[in-house]
């Protein structure tokens, strides 16, 4: 049972573009959602968050938008650049629950 | 320089050995984590402890055991009766288990057997 699907392996913009990354849940008992981001051989660092009270978080470059009667979020970079190529894992959370269920992840290809 | 260490980056071990992976941080965080990362997988959980003394098995703990004496130190024992340990390991940590708490991740370490 995946709780938490990214359903695109793979994403590929032109540098400067918008980037939309995708994710959805099935579980509603989920009160908050992260998104981080995984060069290869290293650890997940962390990008942004939101609160399931909230449709919109805003954090620079990086925007994440929560739709809970669909049980889908997405990240969105504005504009993409090279360096953000990684990648990029949402995962889900609940108070009851004190641990996180990650997606699939998305490998995020950004073109000069 | 708080943060996470796992040790070693790259781990050999021969088939049917137990090897023990370590995880340390001094960022004072009460909950910590073990996830296992395979191609096209994602991150799956394998144990996570909230408090010394005490923790609970994750969505993959079958072949994994692992203690947690100490606040800062959550090590993992990949044991013979694992059917596929060649992974990423990852160790994470979070000020609590609760609601909202980012996690930290350490590096990393690729473990072969042979």
């Amino acid at each position: 049972d995946q709780q938490v699907k990214q359903n695109s392996p793979s994403l590929s913009v032109q540098e400067g573009r918008i980037s939309i990354l995708n994710c959805d849940y099935t579980n509603s008992m989920f009160d908050y959602f992260l998104w981080y981001k995984k060069y290869p051989a290293e650890g997940p660092t962390f990008l942004i968050s939101i609160s399931s009270i909230k449709d919109k978080n805003e954090d620079g470059r990086f925007t994440v938008f929560l739709n809970k009667s669909a049980k889908h979020l997405s990240l969105h970079i504005v504009p993409s650049q090279p360096g953000d190529s990684a990648v990029y894992f949402c995962a889900g959370g609940g108070t009851s629950y004190g641990k996180l269920t990650f997606g699939q992840g998305t490998i995020l290809t950004v073109h000069p | 320089d708080g943060g996470i260490t796992q040790s070693p980056k790259y781990l050999f071990r021969k088939e049917g050995q137990n090897v023990t992976l370590s995880c340390e941080q001094n960022l004072n965080h009460d909950a910590m984590y073990w996830y296992r990362q395979d191609p096209g997988q994602g991150l799956r959980l394998i144990y996570y402890s909230q408090i010394v003394n005490d923790f609970q098995k994750g969505d993959i703990a079958e072949g994994y055991s692992v203690s947690r004496e100490k606040k800062e130190s959550f090590p993992l024992t990949v044991t013979s009766a694992q059917k596929n340990p060649t992974a990423f390991y990852l160790c994470a940590s979070s000020i609590a288990g609760g609601s909202g708490n980012e996690q930290f991740f350490g590096p990393g370490t690729r473990l072969t057997v042979l």
